[in-house]
């Protein structure tokens, strides 16, 4: 069976800090791979998708990044931390296909201070 | 594109009382629907999908939710609600044979008081 790994659970870092947070994948090949960023009592805003390594496409221009160096593993990074980068961040992935759900991991509460 | 409002955004209930979340979308073209839940402090969990055939779909939990095409709804029921169904409720869309983006509603927060 497929399971979705994100870590670390929760983060606390100071403004102008780096950041990287970290999502695998294992049991399924080639997945879109989705990271999501939820704010205090509100829905969901995409921030990057990605169909293939190497390939990302960006939602919301900001000062984060992401990167997909493998097949199952994809990375949410930012050089300098803002205070409005706080949130909870959920990574995503799913097979191709637009009848495919999305598979959610348990997701990164980031408080930046 | 489509677009997907969750009518309440919140919607309390005392427990064992039925409940109703709503959902409506709107799309040029044909879709399929999702309803996903989210526990405090959890990622979203598949709770059902809609995807052809009977437009009646059933969760293993005790959630149905029917589509609707003349209407573009999707709203999910429950005849009998408990503490532990306390969560928010979000449903999206996919459009068929396009994007690979899902389009997902702001989110119900279901509170169920004993």
């Amino acid at each position: 069976s497929q399971t979705i790994h994100q870590w670390p659970a929760t983060l606390v870092q100071p403004v102008g800090s780096p950041l990287s947070l970290e999502c695998t994948v294992e049991g399924t090949s080639n997945p879109n791979l989705y990271w999501y960023r939820q704010a205090a009592g509100r829905g969901l805003q995409l921030l990057f998708y990605s169909v293939g390594i190497g390939q990302i496409s960006s939602e919301v221009p900001q000062n984060l990044s992401a990167s997909r160096p493998q097949d199952r593993q994809f990375i949410l990074s930012s050089k300098k931390l803002l205070l409005s980068d706080s949130g909870f961040y959920l990574c995503a992935w799913s097979a191709t296909g637009g009848y495919a759900p999305l598979h959610f991991g348990n997701g990164t509460r980031l408080t930046v201070t | 594109a489509q677009s997907v409002t969750q009518l309440d955004s919140q919607v309390p209930v005392f427990e064992e009382a039925p409940v109703e979340l709503r959902c409506n979308y709107s799309s040029s073209v044909s879709v399929y629907l999702f309803w996903y839940v989210q526990y405090p402090n959890q990622g979203l969990q598949l709770l059902l999908k809609y995807l052809s055939g009977s437009t009646l779909v059933e969760s293993i939990n005790g959630f149905e939710a029917e589509f609707n095409k003349s209407q573009t709804s999707f709203h999910l029921r429950k005849p009998s609600v408990h503490i532990s169904d306390t969560a928010e409720y979000f449903c999206a869309v996919r459009i068929t044979g396009g994007s690979y983006i899902p389009t997902f509603g702001r989110g119900t927060s279901l509170i169920v008081h004993p």
